[in-house]
């Protein structure tokens, strides 16, 4: 099986402007979720979409937005750039067929925003 | 929302056993303990996890003590390619918390 898969890798994008970055999840997962890595503040969790519904949600401002395919392809936007959203951002799938407090996440490479 | 708290960096020799501790005191009856790991400009991969009982799999142990308060990420022979930083999250109501993580760094 592909493993998931995230586009663009690399991304520039100047402050005020917004973003769209997509990710396939593995064939046959259902649940995508989306996270924020920096150097100062870690891993930090975005939001999850299953069945093209948002499941949970982090604690970003709603500039951070995400959407969720029949395919199960996911998709993230970031509108109104600022410096401070420079990160890397990941993307997982899961099965979630599984109960609902065991779950393996797969994750992508990741998509590399430089915002200035 | 639950927190975990790691070593910032561990060194290990090559070949030998290492043991990466994670403090999570407020942990909640129904909350899992997952470990990560992230190599290098990768995106991180799941080790192992586990509720109450010790776990063991291809790739690690996870010792988990009587209170659950505490965890132990047991890695029994290192190999440089286990140099990554690893990751204890508690699993909680469909979200995963991340902590800062613990650096690993293996000396050949």
């Amino acid at each position: 099986k592909a493993g998931v898969t995230q586009t663009p890798r690399y991304l520039i994008k100047t402050r005020g402007q917004q973003v769209t970055l997509s990710c396939s999840p593995i064939s046959g997962h259902r649940s995508v979720s989306w996270y924020q890595q920096t150097p100062g503040q870690g891993l930090q969790f975005l939001f999850e979409y299953f069945s093209e519904t948002q499941r949970n949600k982090g604690n970003f401002p709603g500039r951070f937005s995400g959407r969720q395919f029949s395919n199960s392809r996911s998709e993230m936007n970031v509108s109104t750039l600022e410096l401070g959203d420079s990160a890397l951002y990941l993307c997982a799938s899961r099965p979630r067929d599984r109960g609902a407090n065991s779950y393996e996440q797969y994750f992508g490479p990741g998509t590399r925003l430089t915002v200035t | 929302d639950a927190k975990t708290t790691q070593p910032n960096s561990m060194e290990s020799n090559e070949e030998e056993p290492v043991h990466l501790p994670c403090n999570h005191s407020t942990i909640s009856g129904t909350d899992y303990i997952h470990w990560y790991r992230q190599l290098p400009s990768q995106g991180p991969e799941y080790v192992i996890h586990g509720l109450t009982s010790n776990v063991n799999n291809r790739m690690a142990s996870l010792a988990i003590a009587e209170d659950r308060k505490s965890s132990t990420l047991i890695l029994h022979r290192a190999t440089l390619r286990d140099a990554a930083v690893y990751y204890c999250i508690l699993y909680n109501f469909n979200k995963f918390y991340f902590g800062s993580g613990t650096k690993l760094n293996v000396k050949p």
